[in-house]
Formats: structure tokens, sequence, C-alpha cells
């Protein structure tokens, strides 16, 4: 199993630029989550699904969209980049809401 | 206030030396708490859960104090290897399962 992975691992936007984060998971976890890391302020959650077709906001979900087509995929996208959303984005997935399994990260700077 | 708060360190100790992390939480209707270890610029890991009881795997031993709405990891005999960043996770109390992740505490053990 790949477990849960993330693309791209780095990537710079300007200002106004939308784009999408993917994360896939193989081990058909119905859990999956978006958290952003910044210094000091510990993994934030920006949005979960509890399943395909369902999705719901987390404690930061202003400036970022998610759907849930499929069990494997949970994308999220930012609308219009900004530097405020510079930050580490990681992808998680769990079976039993509690042990999450994170991907490798993505790192996003915005110019 | 910060729902759960760690003492971000850094924490320098020698090889061999025992040392103690605390985690304040301020929800008194949370009911799982993990701890969670990261390394620099990796994804987080789960460690271990914590239970009320109290629990140990090998080195790492794990306290829940509910009254006081205080968890605790002690590692014992401290290897190079454990030099990372210790994250205190906390469970919602609703439904979701969703995770309050403290900003971590860092341990550097020394040779």
């Amino acid at each position: 199993n790949a477990g849960v992975t993330q693309t791209p691992k780095f990537q710079v936007l300007k200002t106004g630029q939308s784009m999408t984060l993917q994360c896939a998971q193989d081990m058909n976890h119905e859990y999956m989550s978006w958290y952003r890391q910044d210094p000091g302020m510990g993994l934030r959650l920006i949005h979960y699904s509890v399943g395909a077709g369902i999705t719901d906001q987390g404690e930061v979900p202003n400036g970022y969209n998610v759907s849930r087509s499929t069990t494997e995929d949970f994308p999220l996208r930012l609308l219009s980049a900004a530097p405020s959303q510079t930050s580490v984005y990681f992808c998680a997935s769990s079976t039993d809401r509690y042990e999450q399994y994170f991907g490798p990260g993505t790192r996003l700077t915005v110019t | 206030r910060k729902e759960v708060e760690q003492d971000p360190g850094p924490f320098n100790v020698p090889e061999g030396a025992t040392v103690a992390f605390n985690c304040t939480y301020s929800n008194s209707a949370s009911q799982s708490f993990f701890w969670y270890r990261q390394d620099c610029r990796k994804e987080p890991k789960l460690l271990m859960s914590v239970y009320s009881s109290g629990n140990e795997d090998g080195r790492f031993t794990a306290q829940l104090n509910r009254a006081s709405q205080y968890i605790s990891l002690l590692i014992r005999d401290s290897k190079l290897s454990d030099s990372a960043t210790y994250l205190c996770v906390v469970s919602e109390s609703s439904n979701t399962g969703k995770l309050i992740f403290g900003q971590g505490t860092t341990l550097q053990v020394k040779p």
C-alpha cells in the first residue's frame, strides 16, 4: 500500500492564482481531513470528510474548497491564493477517526 | 486560551535521561487523547493513545488526569532517535471525531 499520497510536494503561487492540492489514499478509509501547519500554531483543521459525497468545515475553512467524489481522493482547492495561505498542508485519512495517517505534506508559498 | 496547550521547549537532554512532557486541554467533554510524533519536515505519526488508567509502550508512558484536564508523556532512557516534536492531541466531544492538536514540544537528545 502506498498509504496517503499528496502532490505536489512544493508549490509557489502568486497572489490571486488558484490551484488544487491532490490527496489520495489506498487504505479504503472513510475519514479524510486537510490540515495546515504554521509555526507556533499546531495543525489546524481546514475541511474534513466522513465518506464519499460528505464534507464539512473545520476550524479554518475560508479560502478553501473540497469535494469527495470517491473514497480514495480528497482534493483541496485554493480559490484565490493569498500570502496568509503560505503554509505546510497535510492530508490525513483514518478508519476509526482518531488514528490518522498523514501524507508527506505540500509546502506552499504564496508571493 | 488555546484548546490544547503544550510547552514548546525545546527540551535538551543527554542520552539516557528521563524527560516528561505535559499538556493541558480546555474542553472537559473531550473523550480521546493521543501523543503524535513529528520528525523535522515530516508528517505526524501516532505514537500512542492515552487511557485513563495510564499506559506504557516500552520506554514511553502516557498518563491522563481528567479532573485536572492534564496529559503527560514520560520517555525513559532517551535515545538520539527520540529527537522530534511531540504533539498532544485531543478529540472534540462531538461525533465528528475531530482532533485538536497542540503546537508541539520539541525534544533534542544530545550524545
